[in-house]
């Protein structure tokens, strides 16, 4: 069991510019998550992954943002054309479904500059 | 509007004491309630969980202990250890696996363990 692995670790990056962020969920966790967390806050819930599907995407905070998991395995979150409040710790969590908890990676520190 | 409040941003303990964490919740569809805890540059560590169906859960020398009638849970750190020093969000969700709604947190209260 490696854990939750994300990258990258830090992002710095102009307003404007388009970002990528990657996720490898723990090898048999079929659901996974994307989190943003900002300072002072708790993580907030972005979406939801059932393997490949994408169930839940209607708290993506916004039409810039979007996430997807193309074979079921690891996933990427892009957003397009970056703003200072998109700054933000994005995490990624994975798990095998109900009664399972949830298990979270280190996460993406994002700055807009 | 928030859903989980932990209105401790911070609390300090002496090592050796009991820690009590607070939380609240307003949605009554919360059927599942958990503490992560977090250290500096880490994602959130699951720590303990509780159902609404039963009113405490002990592992080890954390207890959380939980009242629906008050939308109060609350979690004990007994003895407090130096390790135990970090932020403990509080979160819940309809569905003990995140499921749909995702987990909804709280913003977290400091823990600060004294020597």
């Amino acid at each position: 069991d490696t854990g939750v692995s994300q990258d990258p670790r830090h992002k710095i990056t102009k307003r404007g510019q388009n970002v990528t962020f990657r996720c490898d969920p723990i090898s048999e966790h079929n659901r996974l998550y994307w989190y943003r967390q900002t300072l002072g806050q708790g993580p907030e819930f972005l979406t939801y992954f059932q393997n490949e599907a994408q169930l839940e995407k209607s708290r993506l905070l916004s039409d810039r943002f979007s996430a997807e998991r193309p074979k079921g395995s690891f996933s990427t979150l892009e957003i397009q054309r970056t703003e200072q409040g998109d700054s933000a710790m994005y995490l990624c969590a994975s798990n095998r479904g109900s009664n399972e908890k949830l298990f979270f990676g280190s996460g993406t520190q994002l700055s807009v500059l | 509007d928030q859903q989980v409040k932990q209105n401790s941003p911070s609390l300090s303990v002496q090592e050796g004491r009991i820690s009590i964490l607070n939380c609240d919740y307003t949605n009554s569809m919360f059927d599942y309630f958990l503490w992560y805890k977090k250290y500096p540059a880490e994602g959130p560590t699951f720590l303990i969980s509780i159902s609404s169906i039963k009113d405490k859960n002990e592992d080890g020398r954390f207890t959380v202990f939980l009242n629906k009638s008050a939308k109060h849970l609350s979690l004990h750190i007994v003895p407090s250890q130096p390790g135990d020093s970090a932020v403990y969000f509080c979160a819940a969700s309809r569905d003990s696996g995140g499921g749909a709604d995702g987990l909804t947190f709280g913003k977290g209260t400091h823990l600060i363990i004294q020597p």
